[in-house]
């Protein structure tokens, strides 16, 4: 069974430019998660899908970070403009509904993105 | 969300078990203890959770005390490729708060 997808795996911009990174999760999986983790530290949640609504977006950037889901599936973030300060990975991870209210997330190996 | 505490790093010998401690002293009694862990360079691994009892997967074993306030993650023959940040979280529920984790590495 495939993992979670993402590309690309690098990516390399100017400031003020944007970007684009794009997630497919498990095949089956309703729930998807974009991630961003700084050097040394732990991933933090940016935003949560259950199928194709955005149930928990508290921690995203409105100003310059959008996501989307269309048809529940593969999952796209965007940065408008980047900046300096968005170097970092980012990751996306899937996982199954739960009746006990445990899940387990499978992660994607992540895009590096470096801020020139 | 209930807080961890982990040792911020670890030595183990190759071929040796590896025991990983996890303090979470506030834990309420709906929310499970995870075990996740990101080695250079990939995203998370999920590994292995519990809420009451002990577990055991084909990766590691999971030991909660019975107050639940700690548990230790234990790799029963640790390998170099184990060699990993690992992270302890509690929580019920779909939203996973990533700590700092403890870096193991495993030494021949």
């Amino acid at each position: 069974e495939a993992g979670v997808v993402q590309s690309p795996r690098y990516k390399i911009i100017e400031k003020k430019q944007p970007v684009a990174f794009w997630c497919n999760p498990i095949s089956g999986h309703n729930t998807l998660y974009w991630y961003l983790q700084n050097l040394g530290q732990g991933p933090e949640l940016l935003i949560r899908y259950e199928n194709e609504e955005a149930v928990d977006d508290s921690q995203l950037p409105k100003d310059r970070f959008s996501a989307e889901r269309l048809k529940g599936v593969d999952s796209t973030l965007k940065i408008q403009p980047a900046e300096l300060g968005d170097s970092a990975v980012y990751l996306c991870a899937s996982s199954l509904g739960s009746r006990d209210g445990s899940y387990e997330q499978y992660f994607g190996p992540g895009t590096r993105l470096t801020v020139t | 969300d209930a807080k961890t505490t982990q040792p911020p790093s670890m030595d183990c010998a190759e071929g040796r078990a590896a025991n990983l401690p996890c303090n979470h002293s506030t834990i309420s009694g709906n929310e499970y203890v995870y075990w996740y862990r990101q080695i250079h360079s990939q995203g998370p691994q999920y590994i292995i959770h519990g809420l009451k009892n002990n577990e055991t997967n084909e990766m590691a074993s999971l030991i909660i005390t019975e107050d639940r306030k700690s548990s230790t993650l234990i790799l029963p023959h640790a390998t170099l490729r184990d060699t990993a940040v690992y992270y302890c979280i509690v929580n019920h529920g779909n939203k996973l708060v990533f700590g700092a984790g403890t870096i193991l590495r495993v030494k021949s």
